[in-house]
């Protein structure tokens, strides 16, 4: 069965420390990749997604992340957090395949973002 | 652009009790699924709606949960008798087709006590 890791729960930063969560998969076919985003009393957002082409996808807010096929990975990164990033990130992957296509989610990290 | 609107964002039910939760995803969107995010995991996926059509409901605890999209653009989703565990976030969320990005709603809140 496919599954997302992302291992780390919880990080704590100082602004404009650089952030990098992982984010590992269990499928061996082609895959279409997604990270989420979820501030706080708000609703899932995509902050970037990767479904072919360049490996490093930038997205939103200056978020960036970077798919690894050999190591099924799609780590998601920032040199500098602000404040504001202060949210709830959601790995998420959906297998290539006709018919459904099935969005798993990792379990999250919580980023905290001290001023 | 209206996003995804789920409605009651609250409910708190005794267990046996059924509920239900109403979704209208993003206008045109042809595909819509149901989510259920438990505390401290991620979303997983209950049903994926084409239009009116079931696509996948594999995941769906069909003795107690169903769902309906009637007319392609509405959806419901009910829970009937409710258990405790079935505490959680329930998300509908939209797509374009299938394959392509989801839009997330806010979410139900269900407590059941």
């Amino acid at each position: 069965a496919q599954s997302v890791s992302q291992h780390n729960h919880h990080v704590i930063l100082s602004e404009a420390a650089s952030l990098e969560l992982g984010c590992n998969y269990s499928y061996g076919g082609t895959v279409n990749l997604f990270w989420y985003v979820q501030y706080p009393g708000q609703h899932l957002q995509l902050l970037l997604k990767y479904f072919s082409g360049d490996p490093l996808v930038k997205g939103i807010k200056g978020f960036e992340a970077e798919f690894i096929k050999s190591k099924f990975s799609f780590n998601l990164r920032k040199p500098s957090v602000q404040w504001s990033d202060t949210a709830e990130y959601f790995c998420a992957v959906m297998p290539d395949q006709t018919g459904a296509n099935n969005l798993f989610f990792g379990t999250g990290t919580r980023l905290t973002v001290i001023p | 652009e209206a996003g995804v609107a789920q409605s009651p964002r609250y409910k708190i039910i005794e267990k046996r009790q059924s509920v239900a939760f109403w979704c209208n995803p993003i206008s045109g969107h042809a595909t819509l699924y149901w989510y259920q995010q438990i505390l401290g995991q991620g979303p997983k996926l209950l049903i994926q709606f084409q239009n009116n059509g079931v696509v996948d409901d594999s995941q769906l605890p069909k003795d107690r949960f169903s769902a309906e999209r009637l007319k392609g653009v509405d959806s419901t989703l009910k829970i009937q008798p409710a258990k405790l565990e079935d505490s959680a976030v329930y998300l509908c969320a939209s797509s374009p087709r299938t394959r392509e990005t989801q839009y997330f709603g806010p979410g139900t809140r269900l407590l059941v006590l």
